[in-house]
């Protein structure tokens, strides 16, 4: 099993609907979690930091499952501008190695 | 606005020629790395630099090779690259264990 899988996608959603996708870990050890956005080209950006309680901003919402080791994140809303590939990014509490997932792209459609 | 300044934005150098790739940031943090990407591919981690001394290399080719000449500044020095090597190279840097990293805009590389 990989350390972090994404599903690549592309996730076609229509302007205004509800997205979610989910990253899933394979290391129990993993303590911190990240969401982060990347336009084509361009730097990865990070969007959100991902906590066991569960955390919102705007019209984003993250959510961790340790039970089951994934965390997700949840778009309302759609905006075109938020298309992009996610890129998930688990670091492990035993060596702080940063694990980044290879993306979920996003295409989101007028 | 990206806090980790990365120049140039973007470099063509021939398979014969010395470059450096530079990045610098203030925020104060004290762990700082450099990254490769490829089109379509998560960043692939080069070398990491705690408190201004090597800490990891990624087995990374000699002809990459970094330097850190204080806390804010982290170089990459290329020499003899390959085309395969033509990739987006981002300088990242974070405050410590389990905080996330925070990338620079990225050097595009080209090698022709």
């Amino acid at each position: 099993r990989k350390e972090v899988e994404q599903d690549p996608g592309p996730f076609n959603v229509p302007e205004g609907a509800t997205v979610a996708f989910n990253c899933t870990y394979s290391n129990s050890a993993s303590q911190s979690f990240f969401w982060y956005r990347q336009d084509c080209r361009k730097e990865p950006k990070l969007l959100m930091s991902v906590y066991s309680s569960g955390n919102e901003d705007g019209r984003f919402t993250a959510q961790l499952n340790r039970a089951s080791q994934y965390i997700s994140l949840l778009i309302r809303d759609s905006k075109l501008s938020d298309s992009a590939t996610y890129l998930c990014v688990v670091i492990s509490n035993r060596d702080d190695k940063i694990i980044f997932g290879k993306g979920t792209r996003l295409h989101i459609l007028p | 606005d990206t806090e980790v300044t990365q120049t140039p934005k973007h470099l063509v150098m021939g398979m014969t020629n010395k470059k450096s790739l530079k990045c610098e940031q203030h925020m104060g943090h004290r762990a700082m790395y450099w990254y490769k990407q490829k089109a379509k591919k998560p960043p692939e981690l080069m070398f990491v630099y705690s408190y201004e001394k090597l800490s990891i290399n990624e087995s990374v080719p000699s002809r990459f090779s970094p330097e850190c000449p204080n806390s804010s500044l982290l170089n990459l020095h290329l020499h003899a690259l390959q085309p395969e090597d033509s990739a987006l190279y981002l300088c990242a840097s974070r405050t410590g264990s389990n905080s996330p990293l925070h990338f620079g805009n990225g050097t595009r590389l080209t090698v022709t």
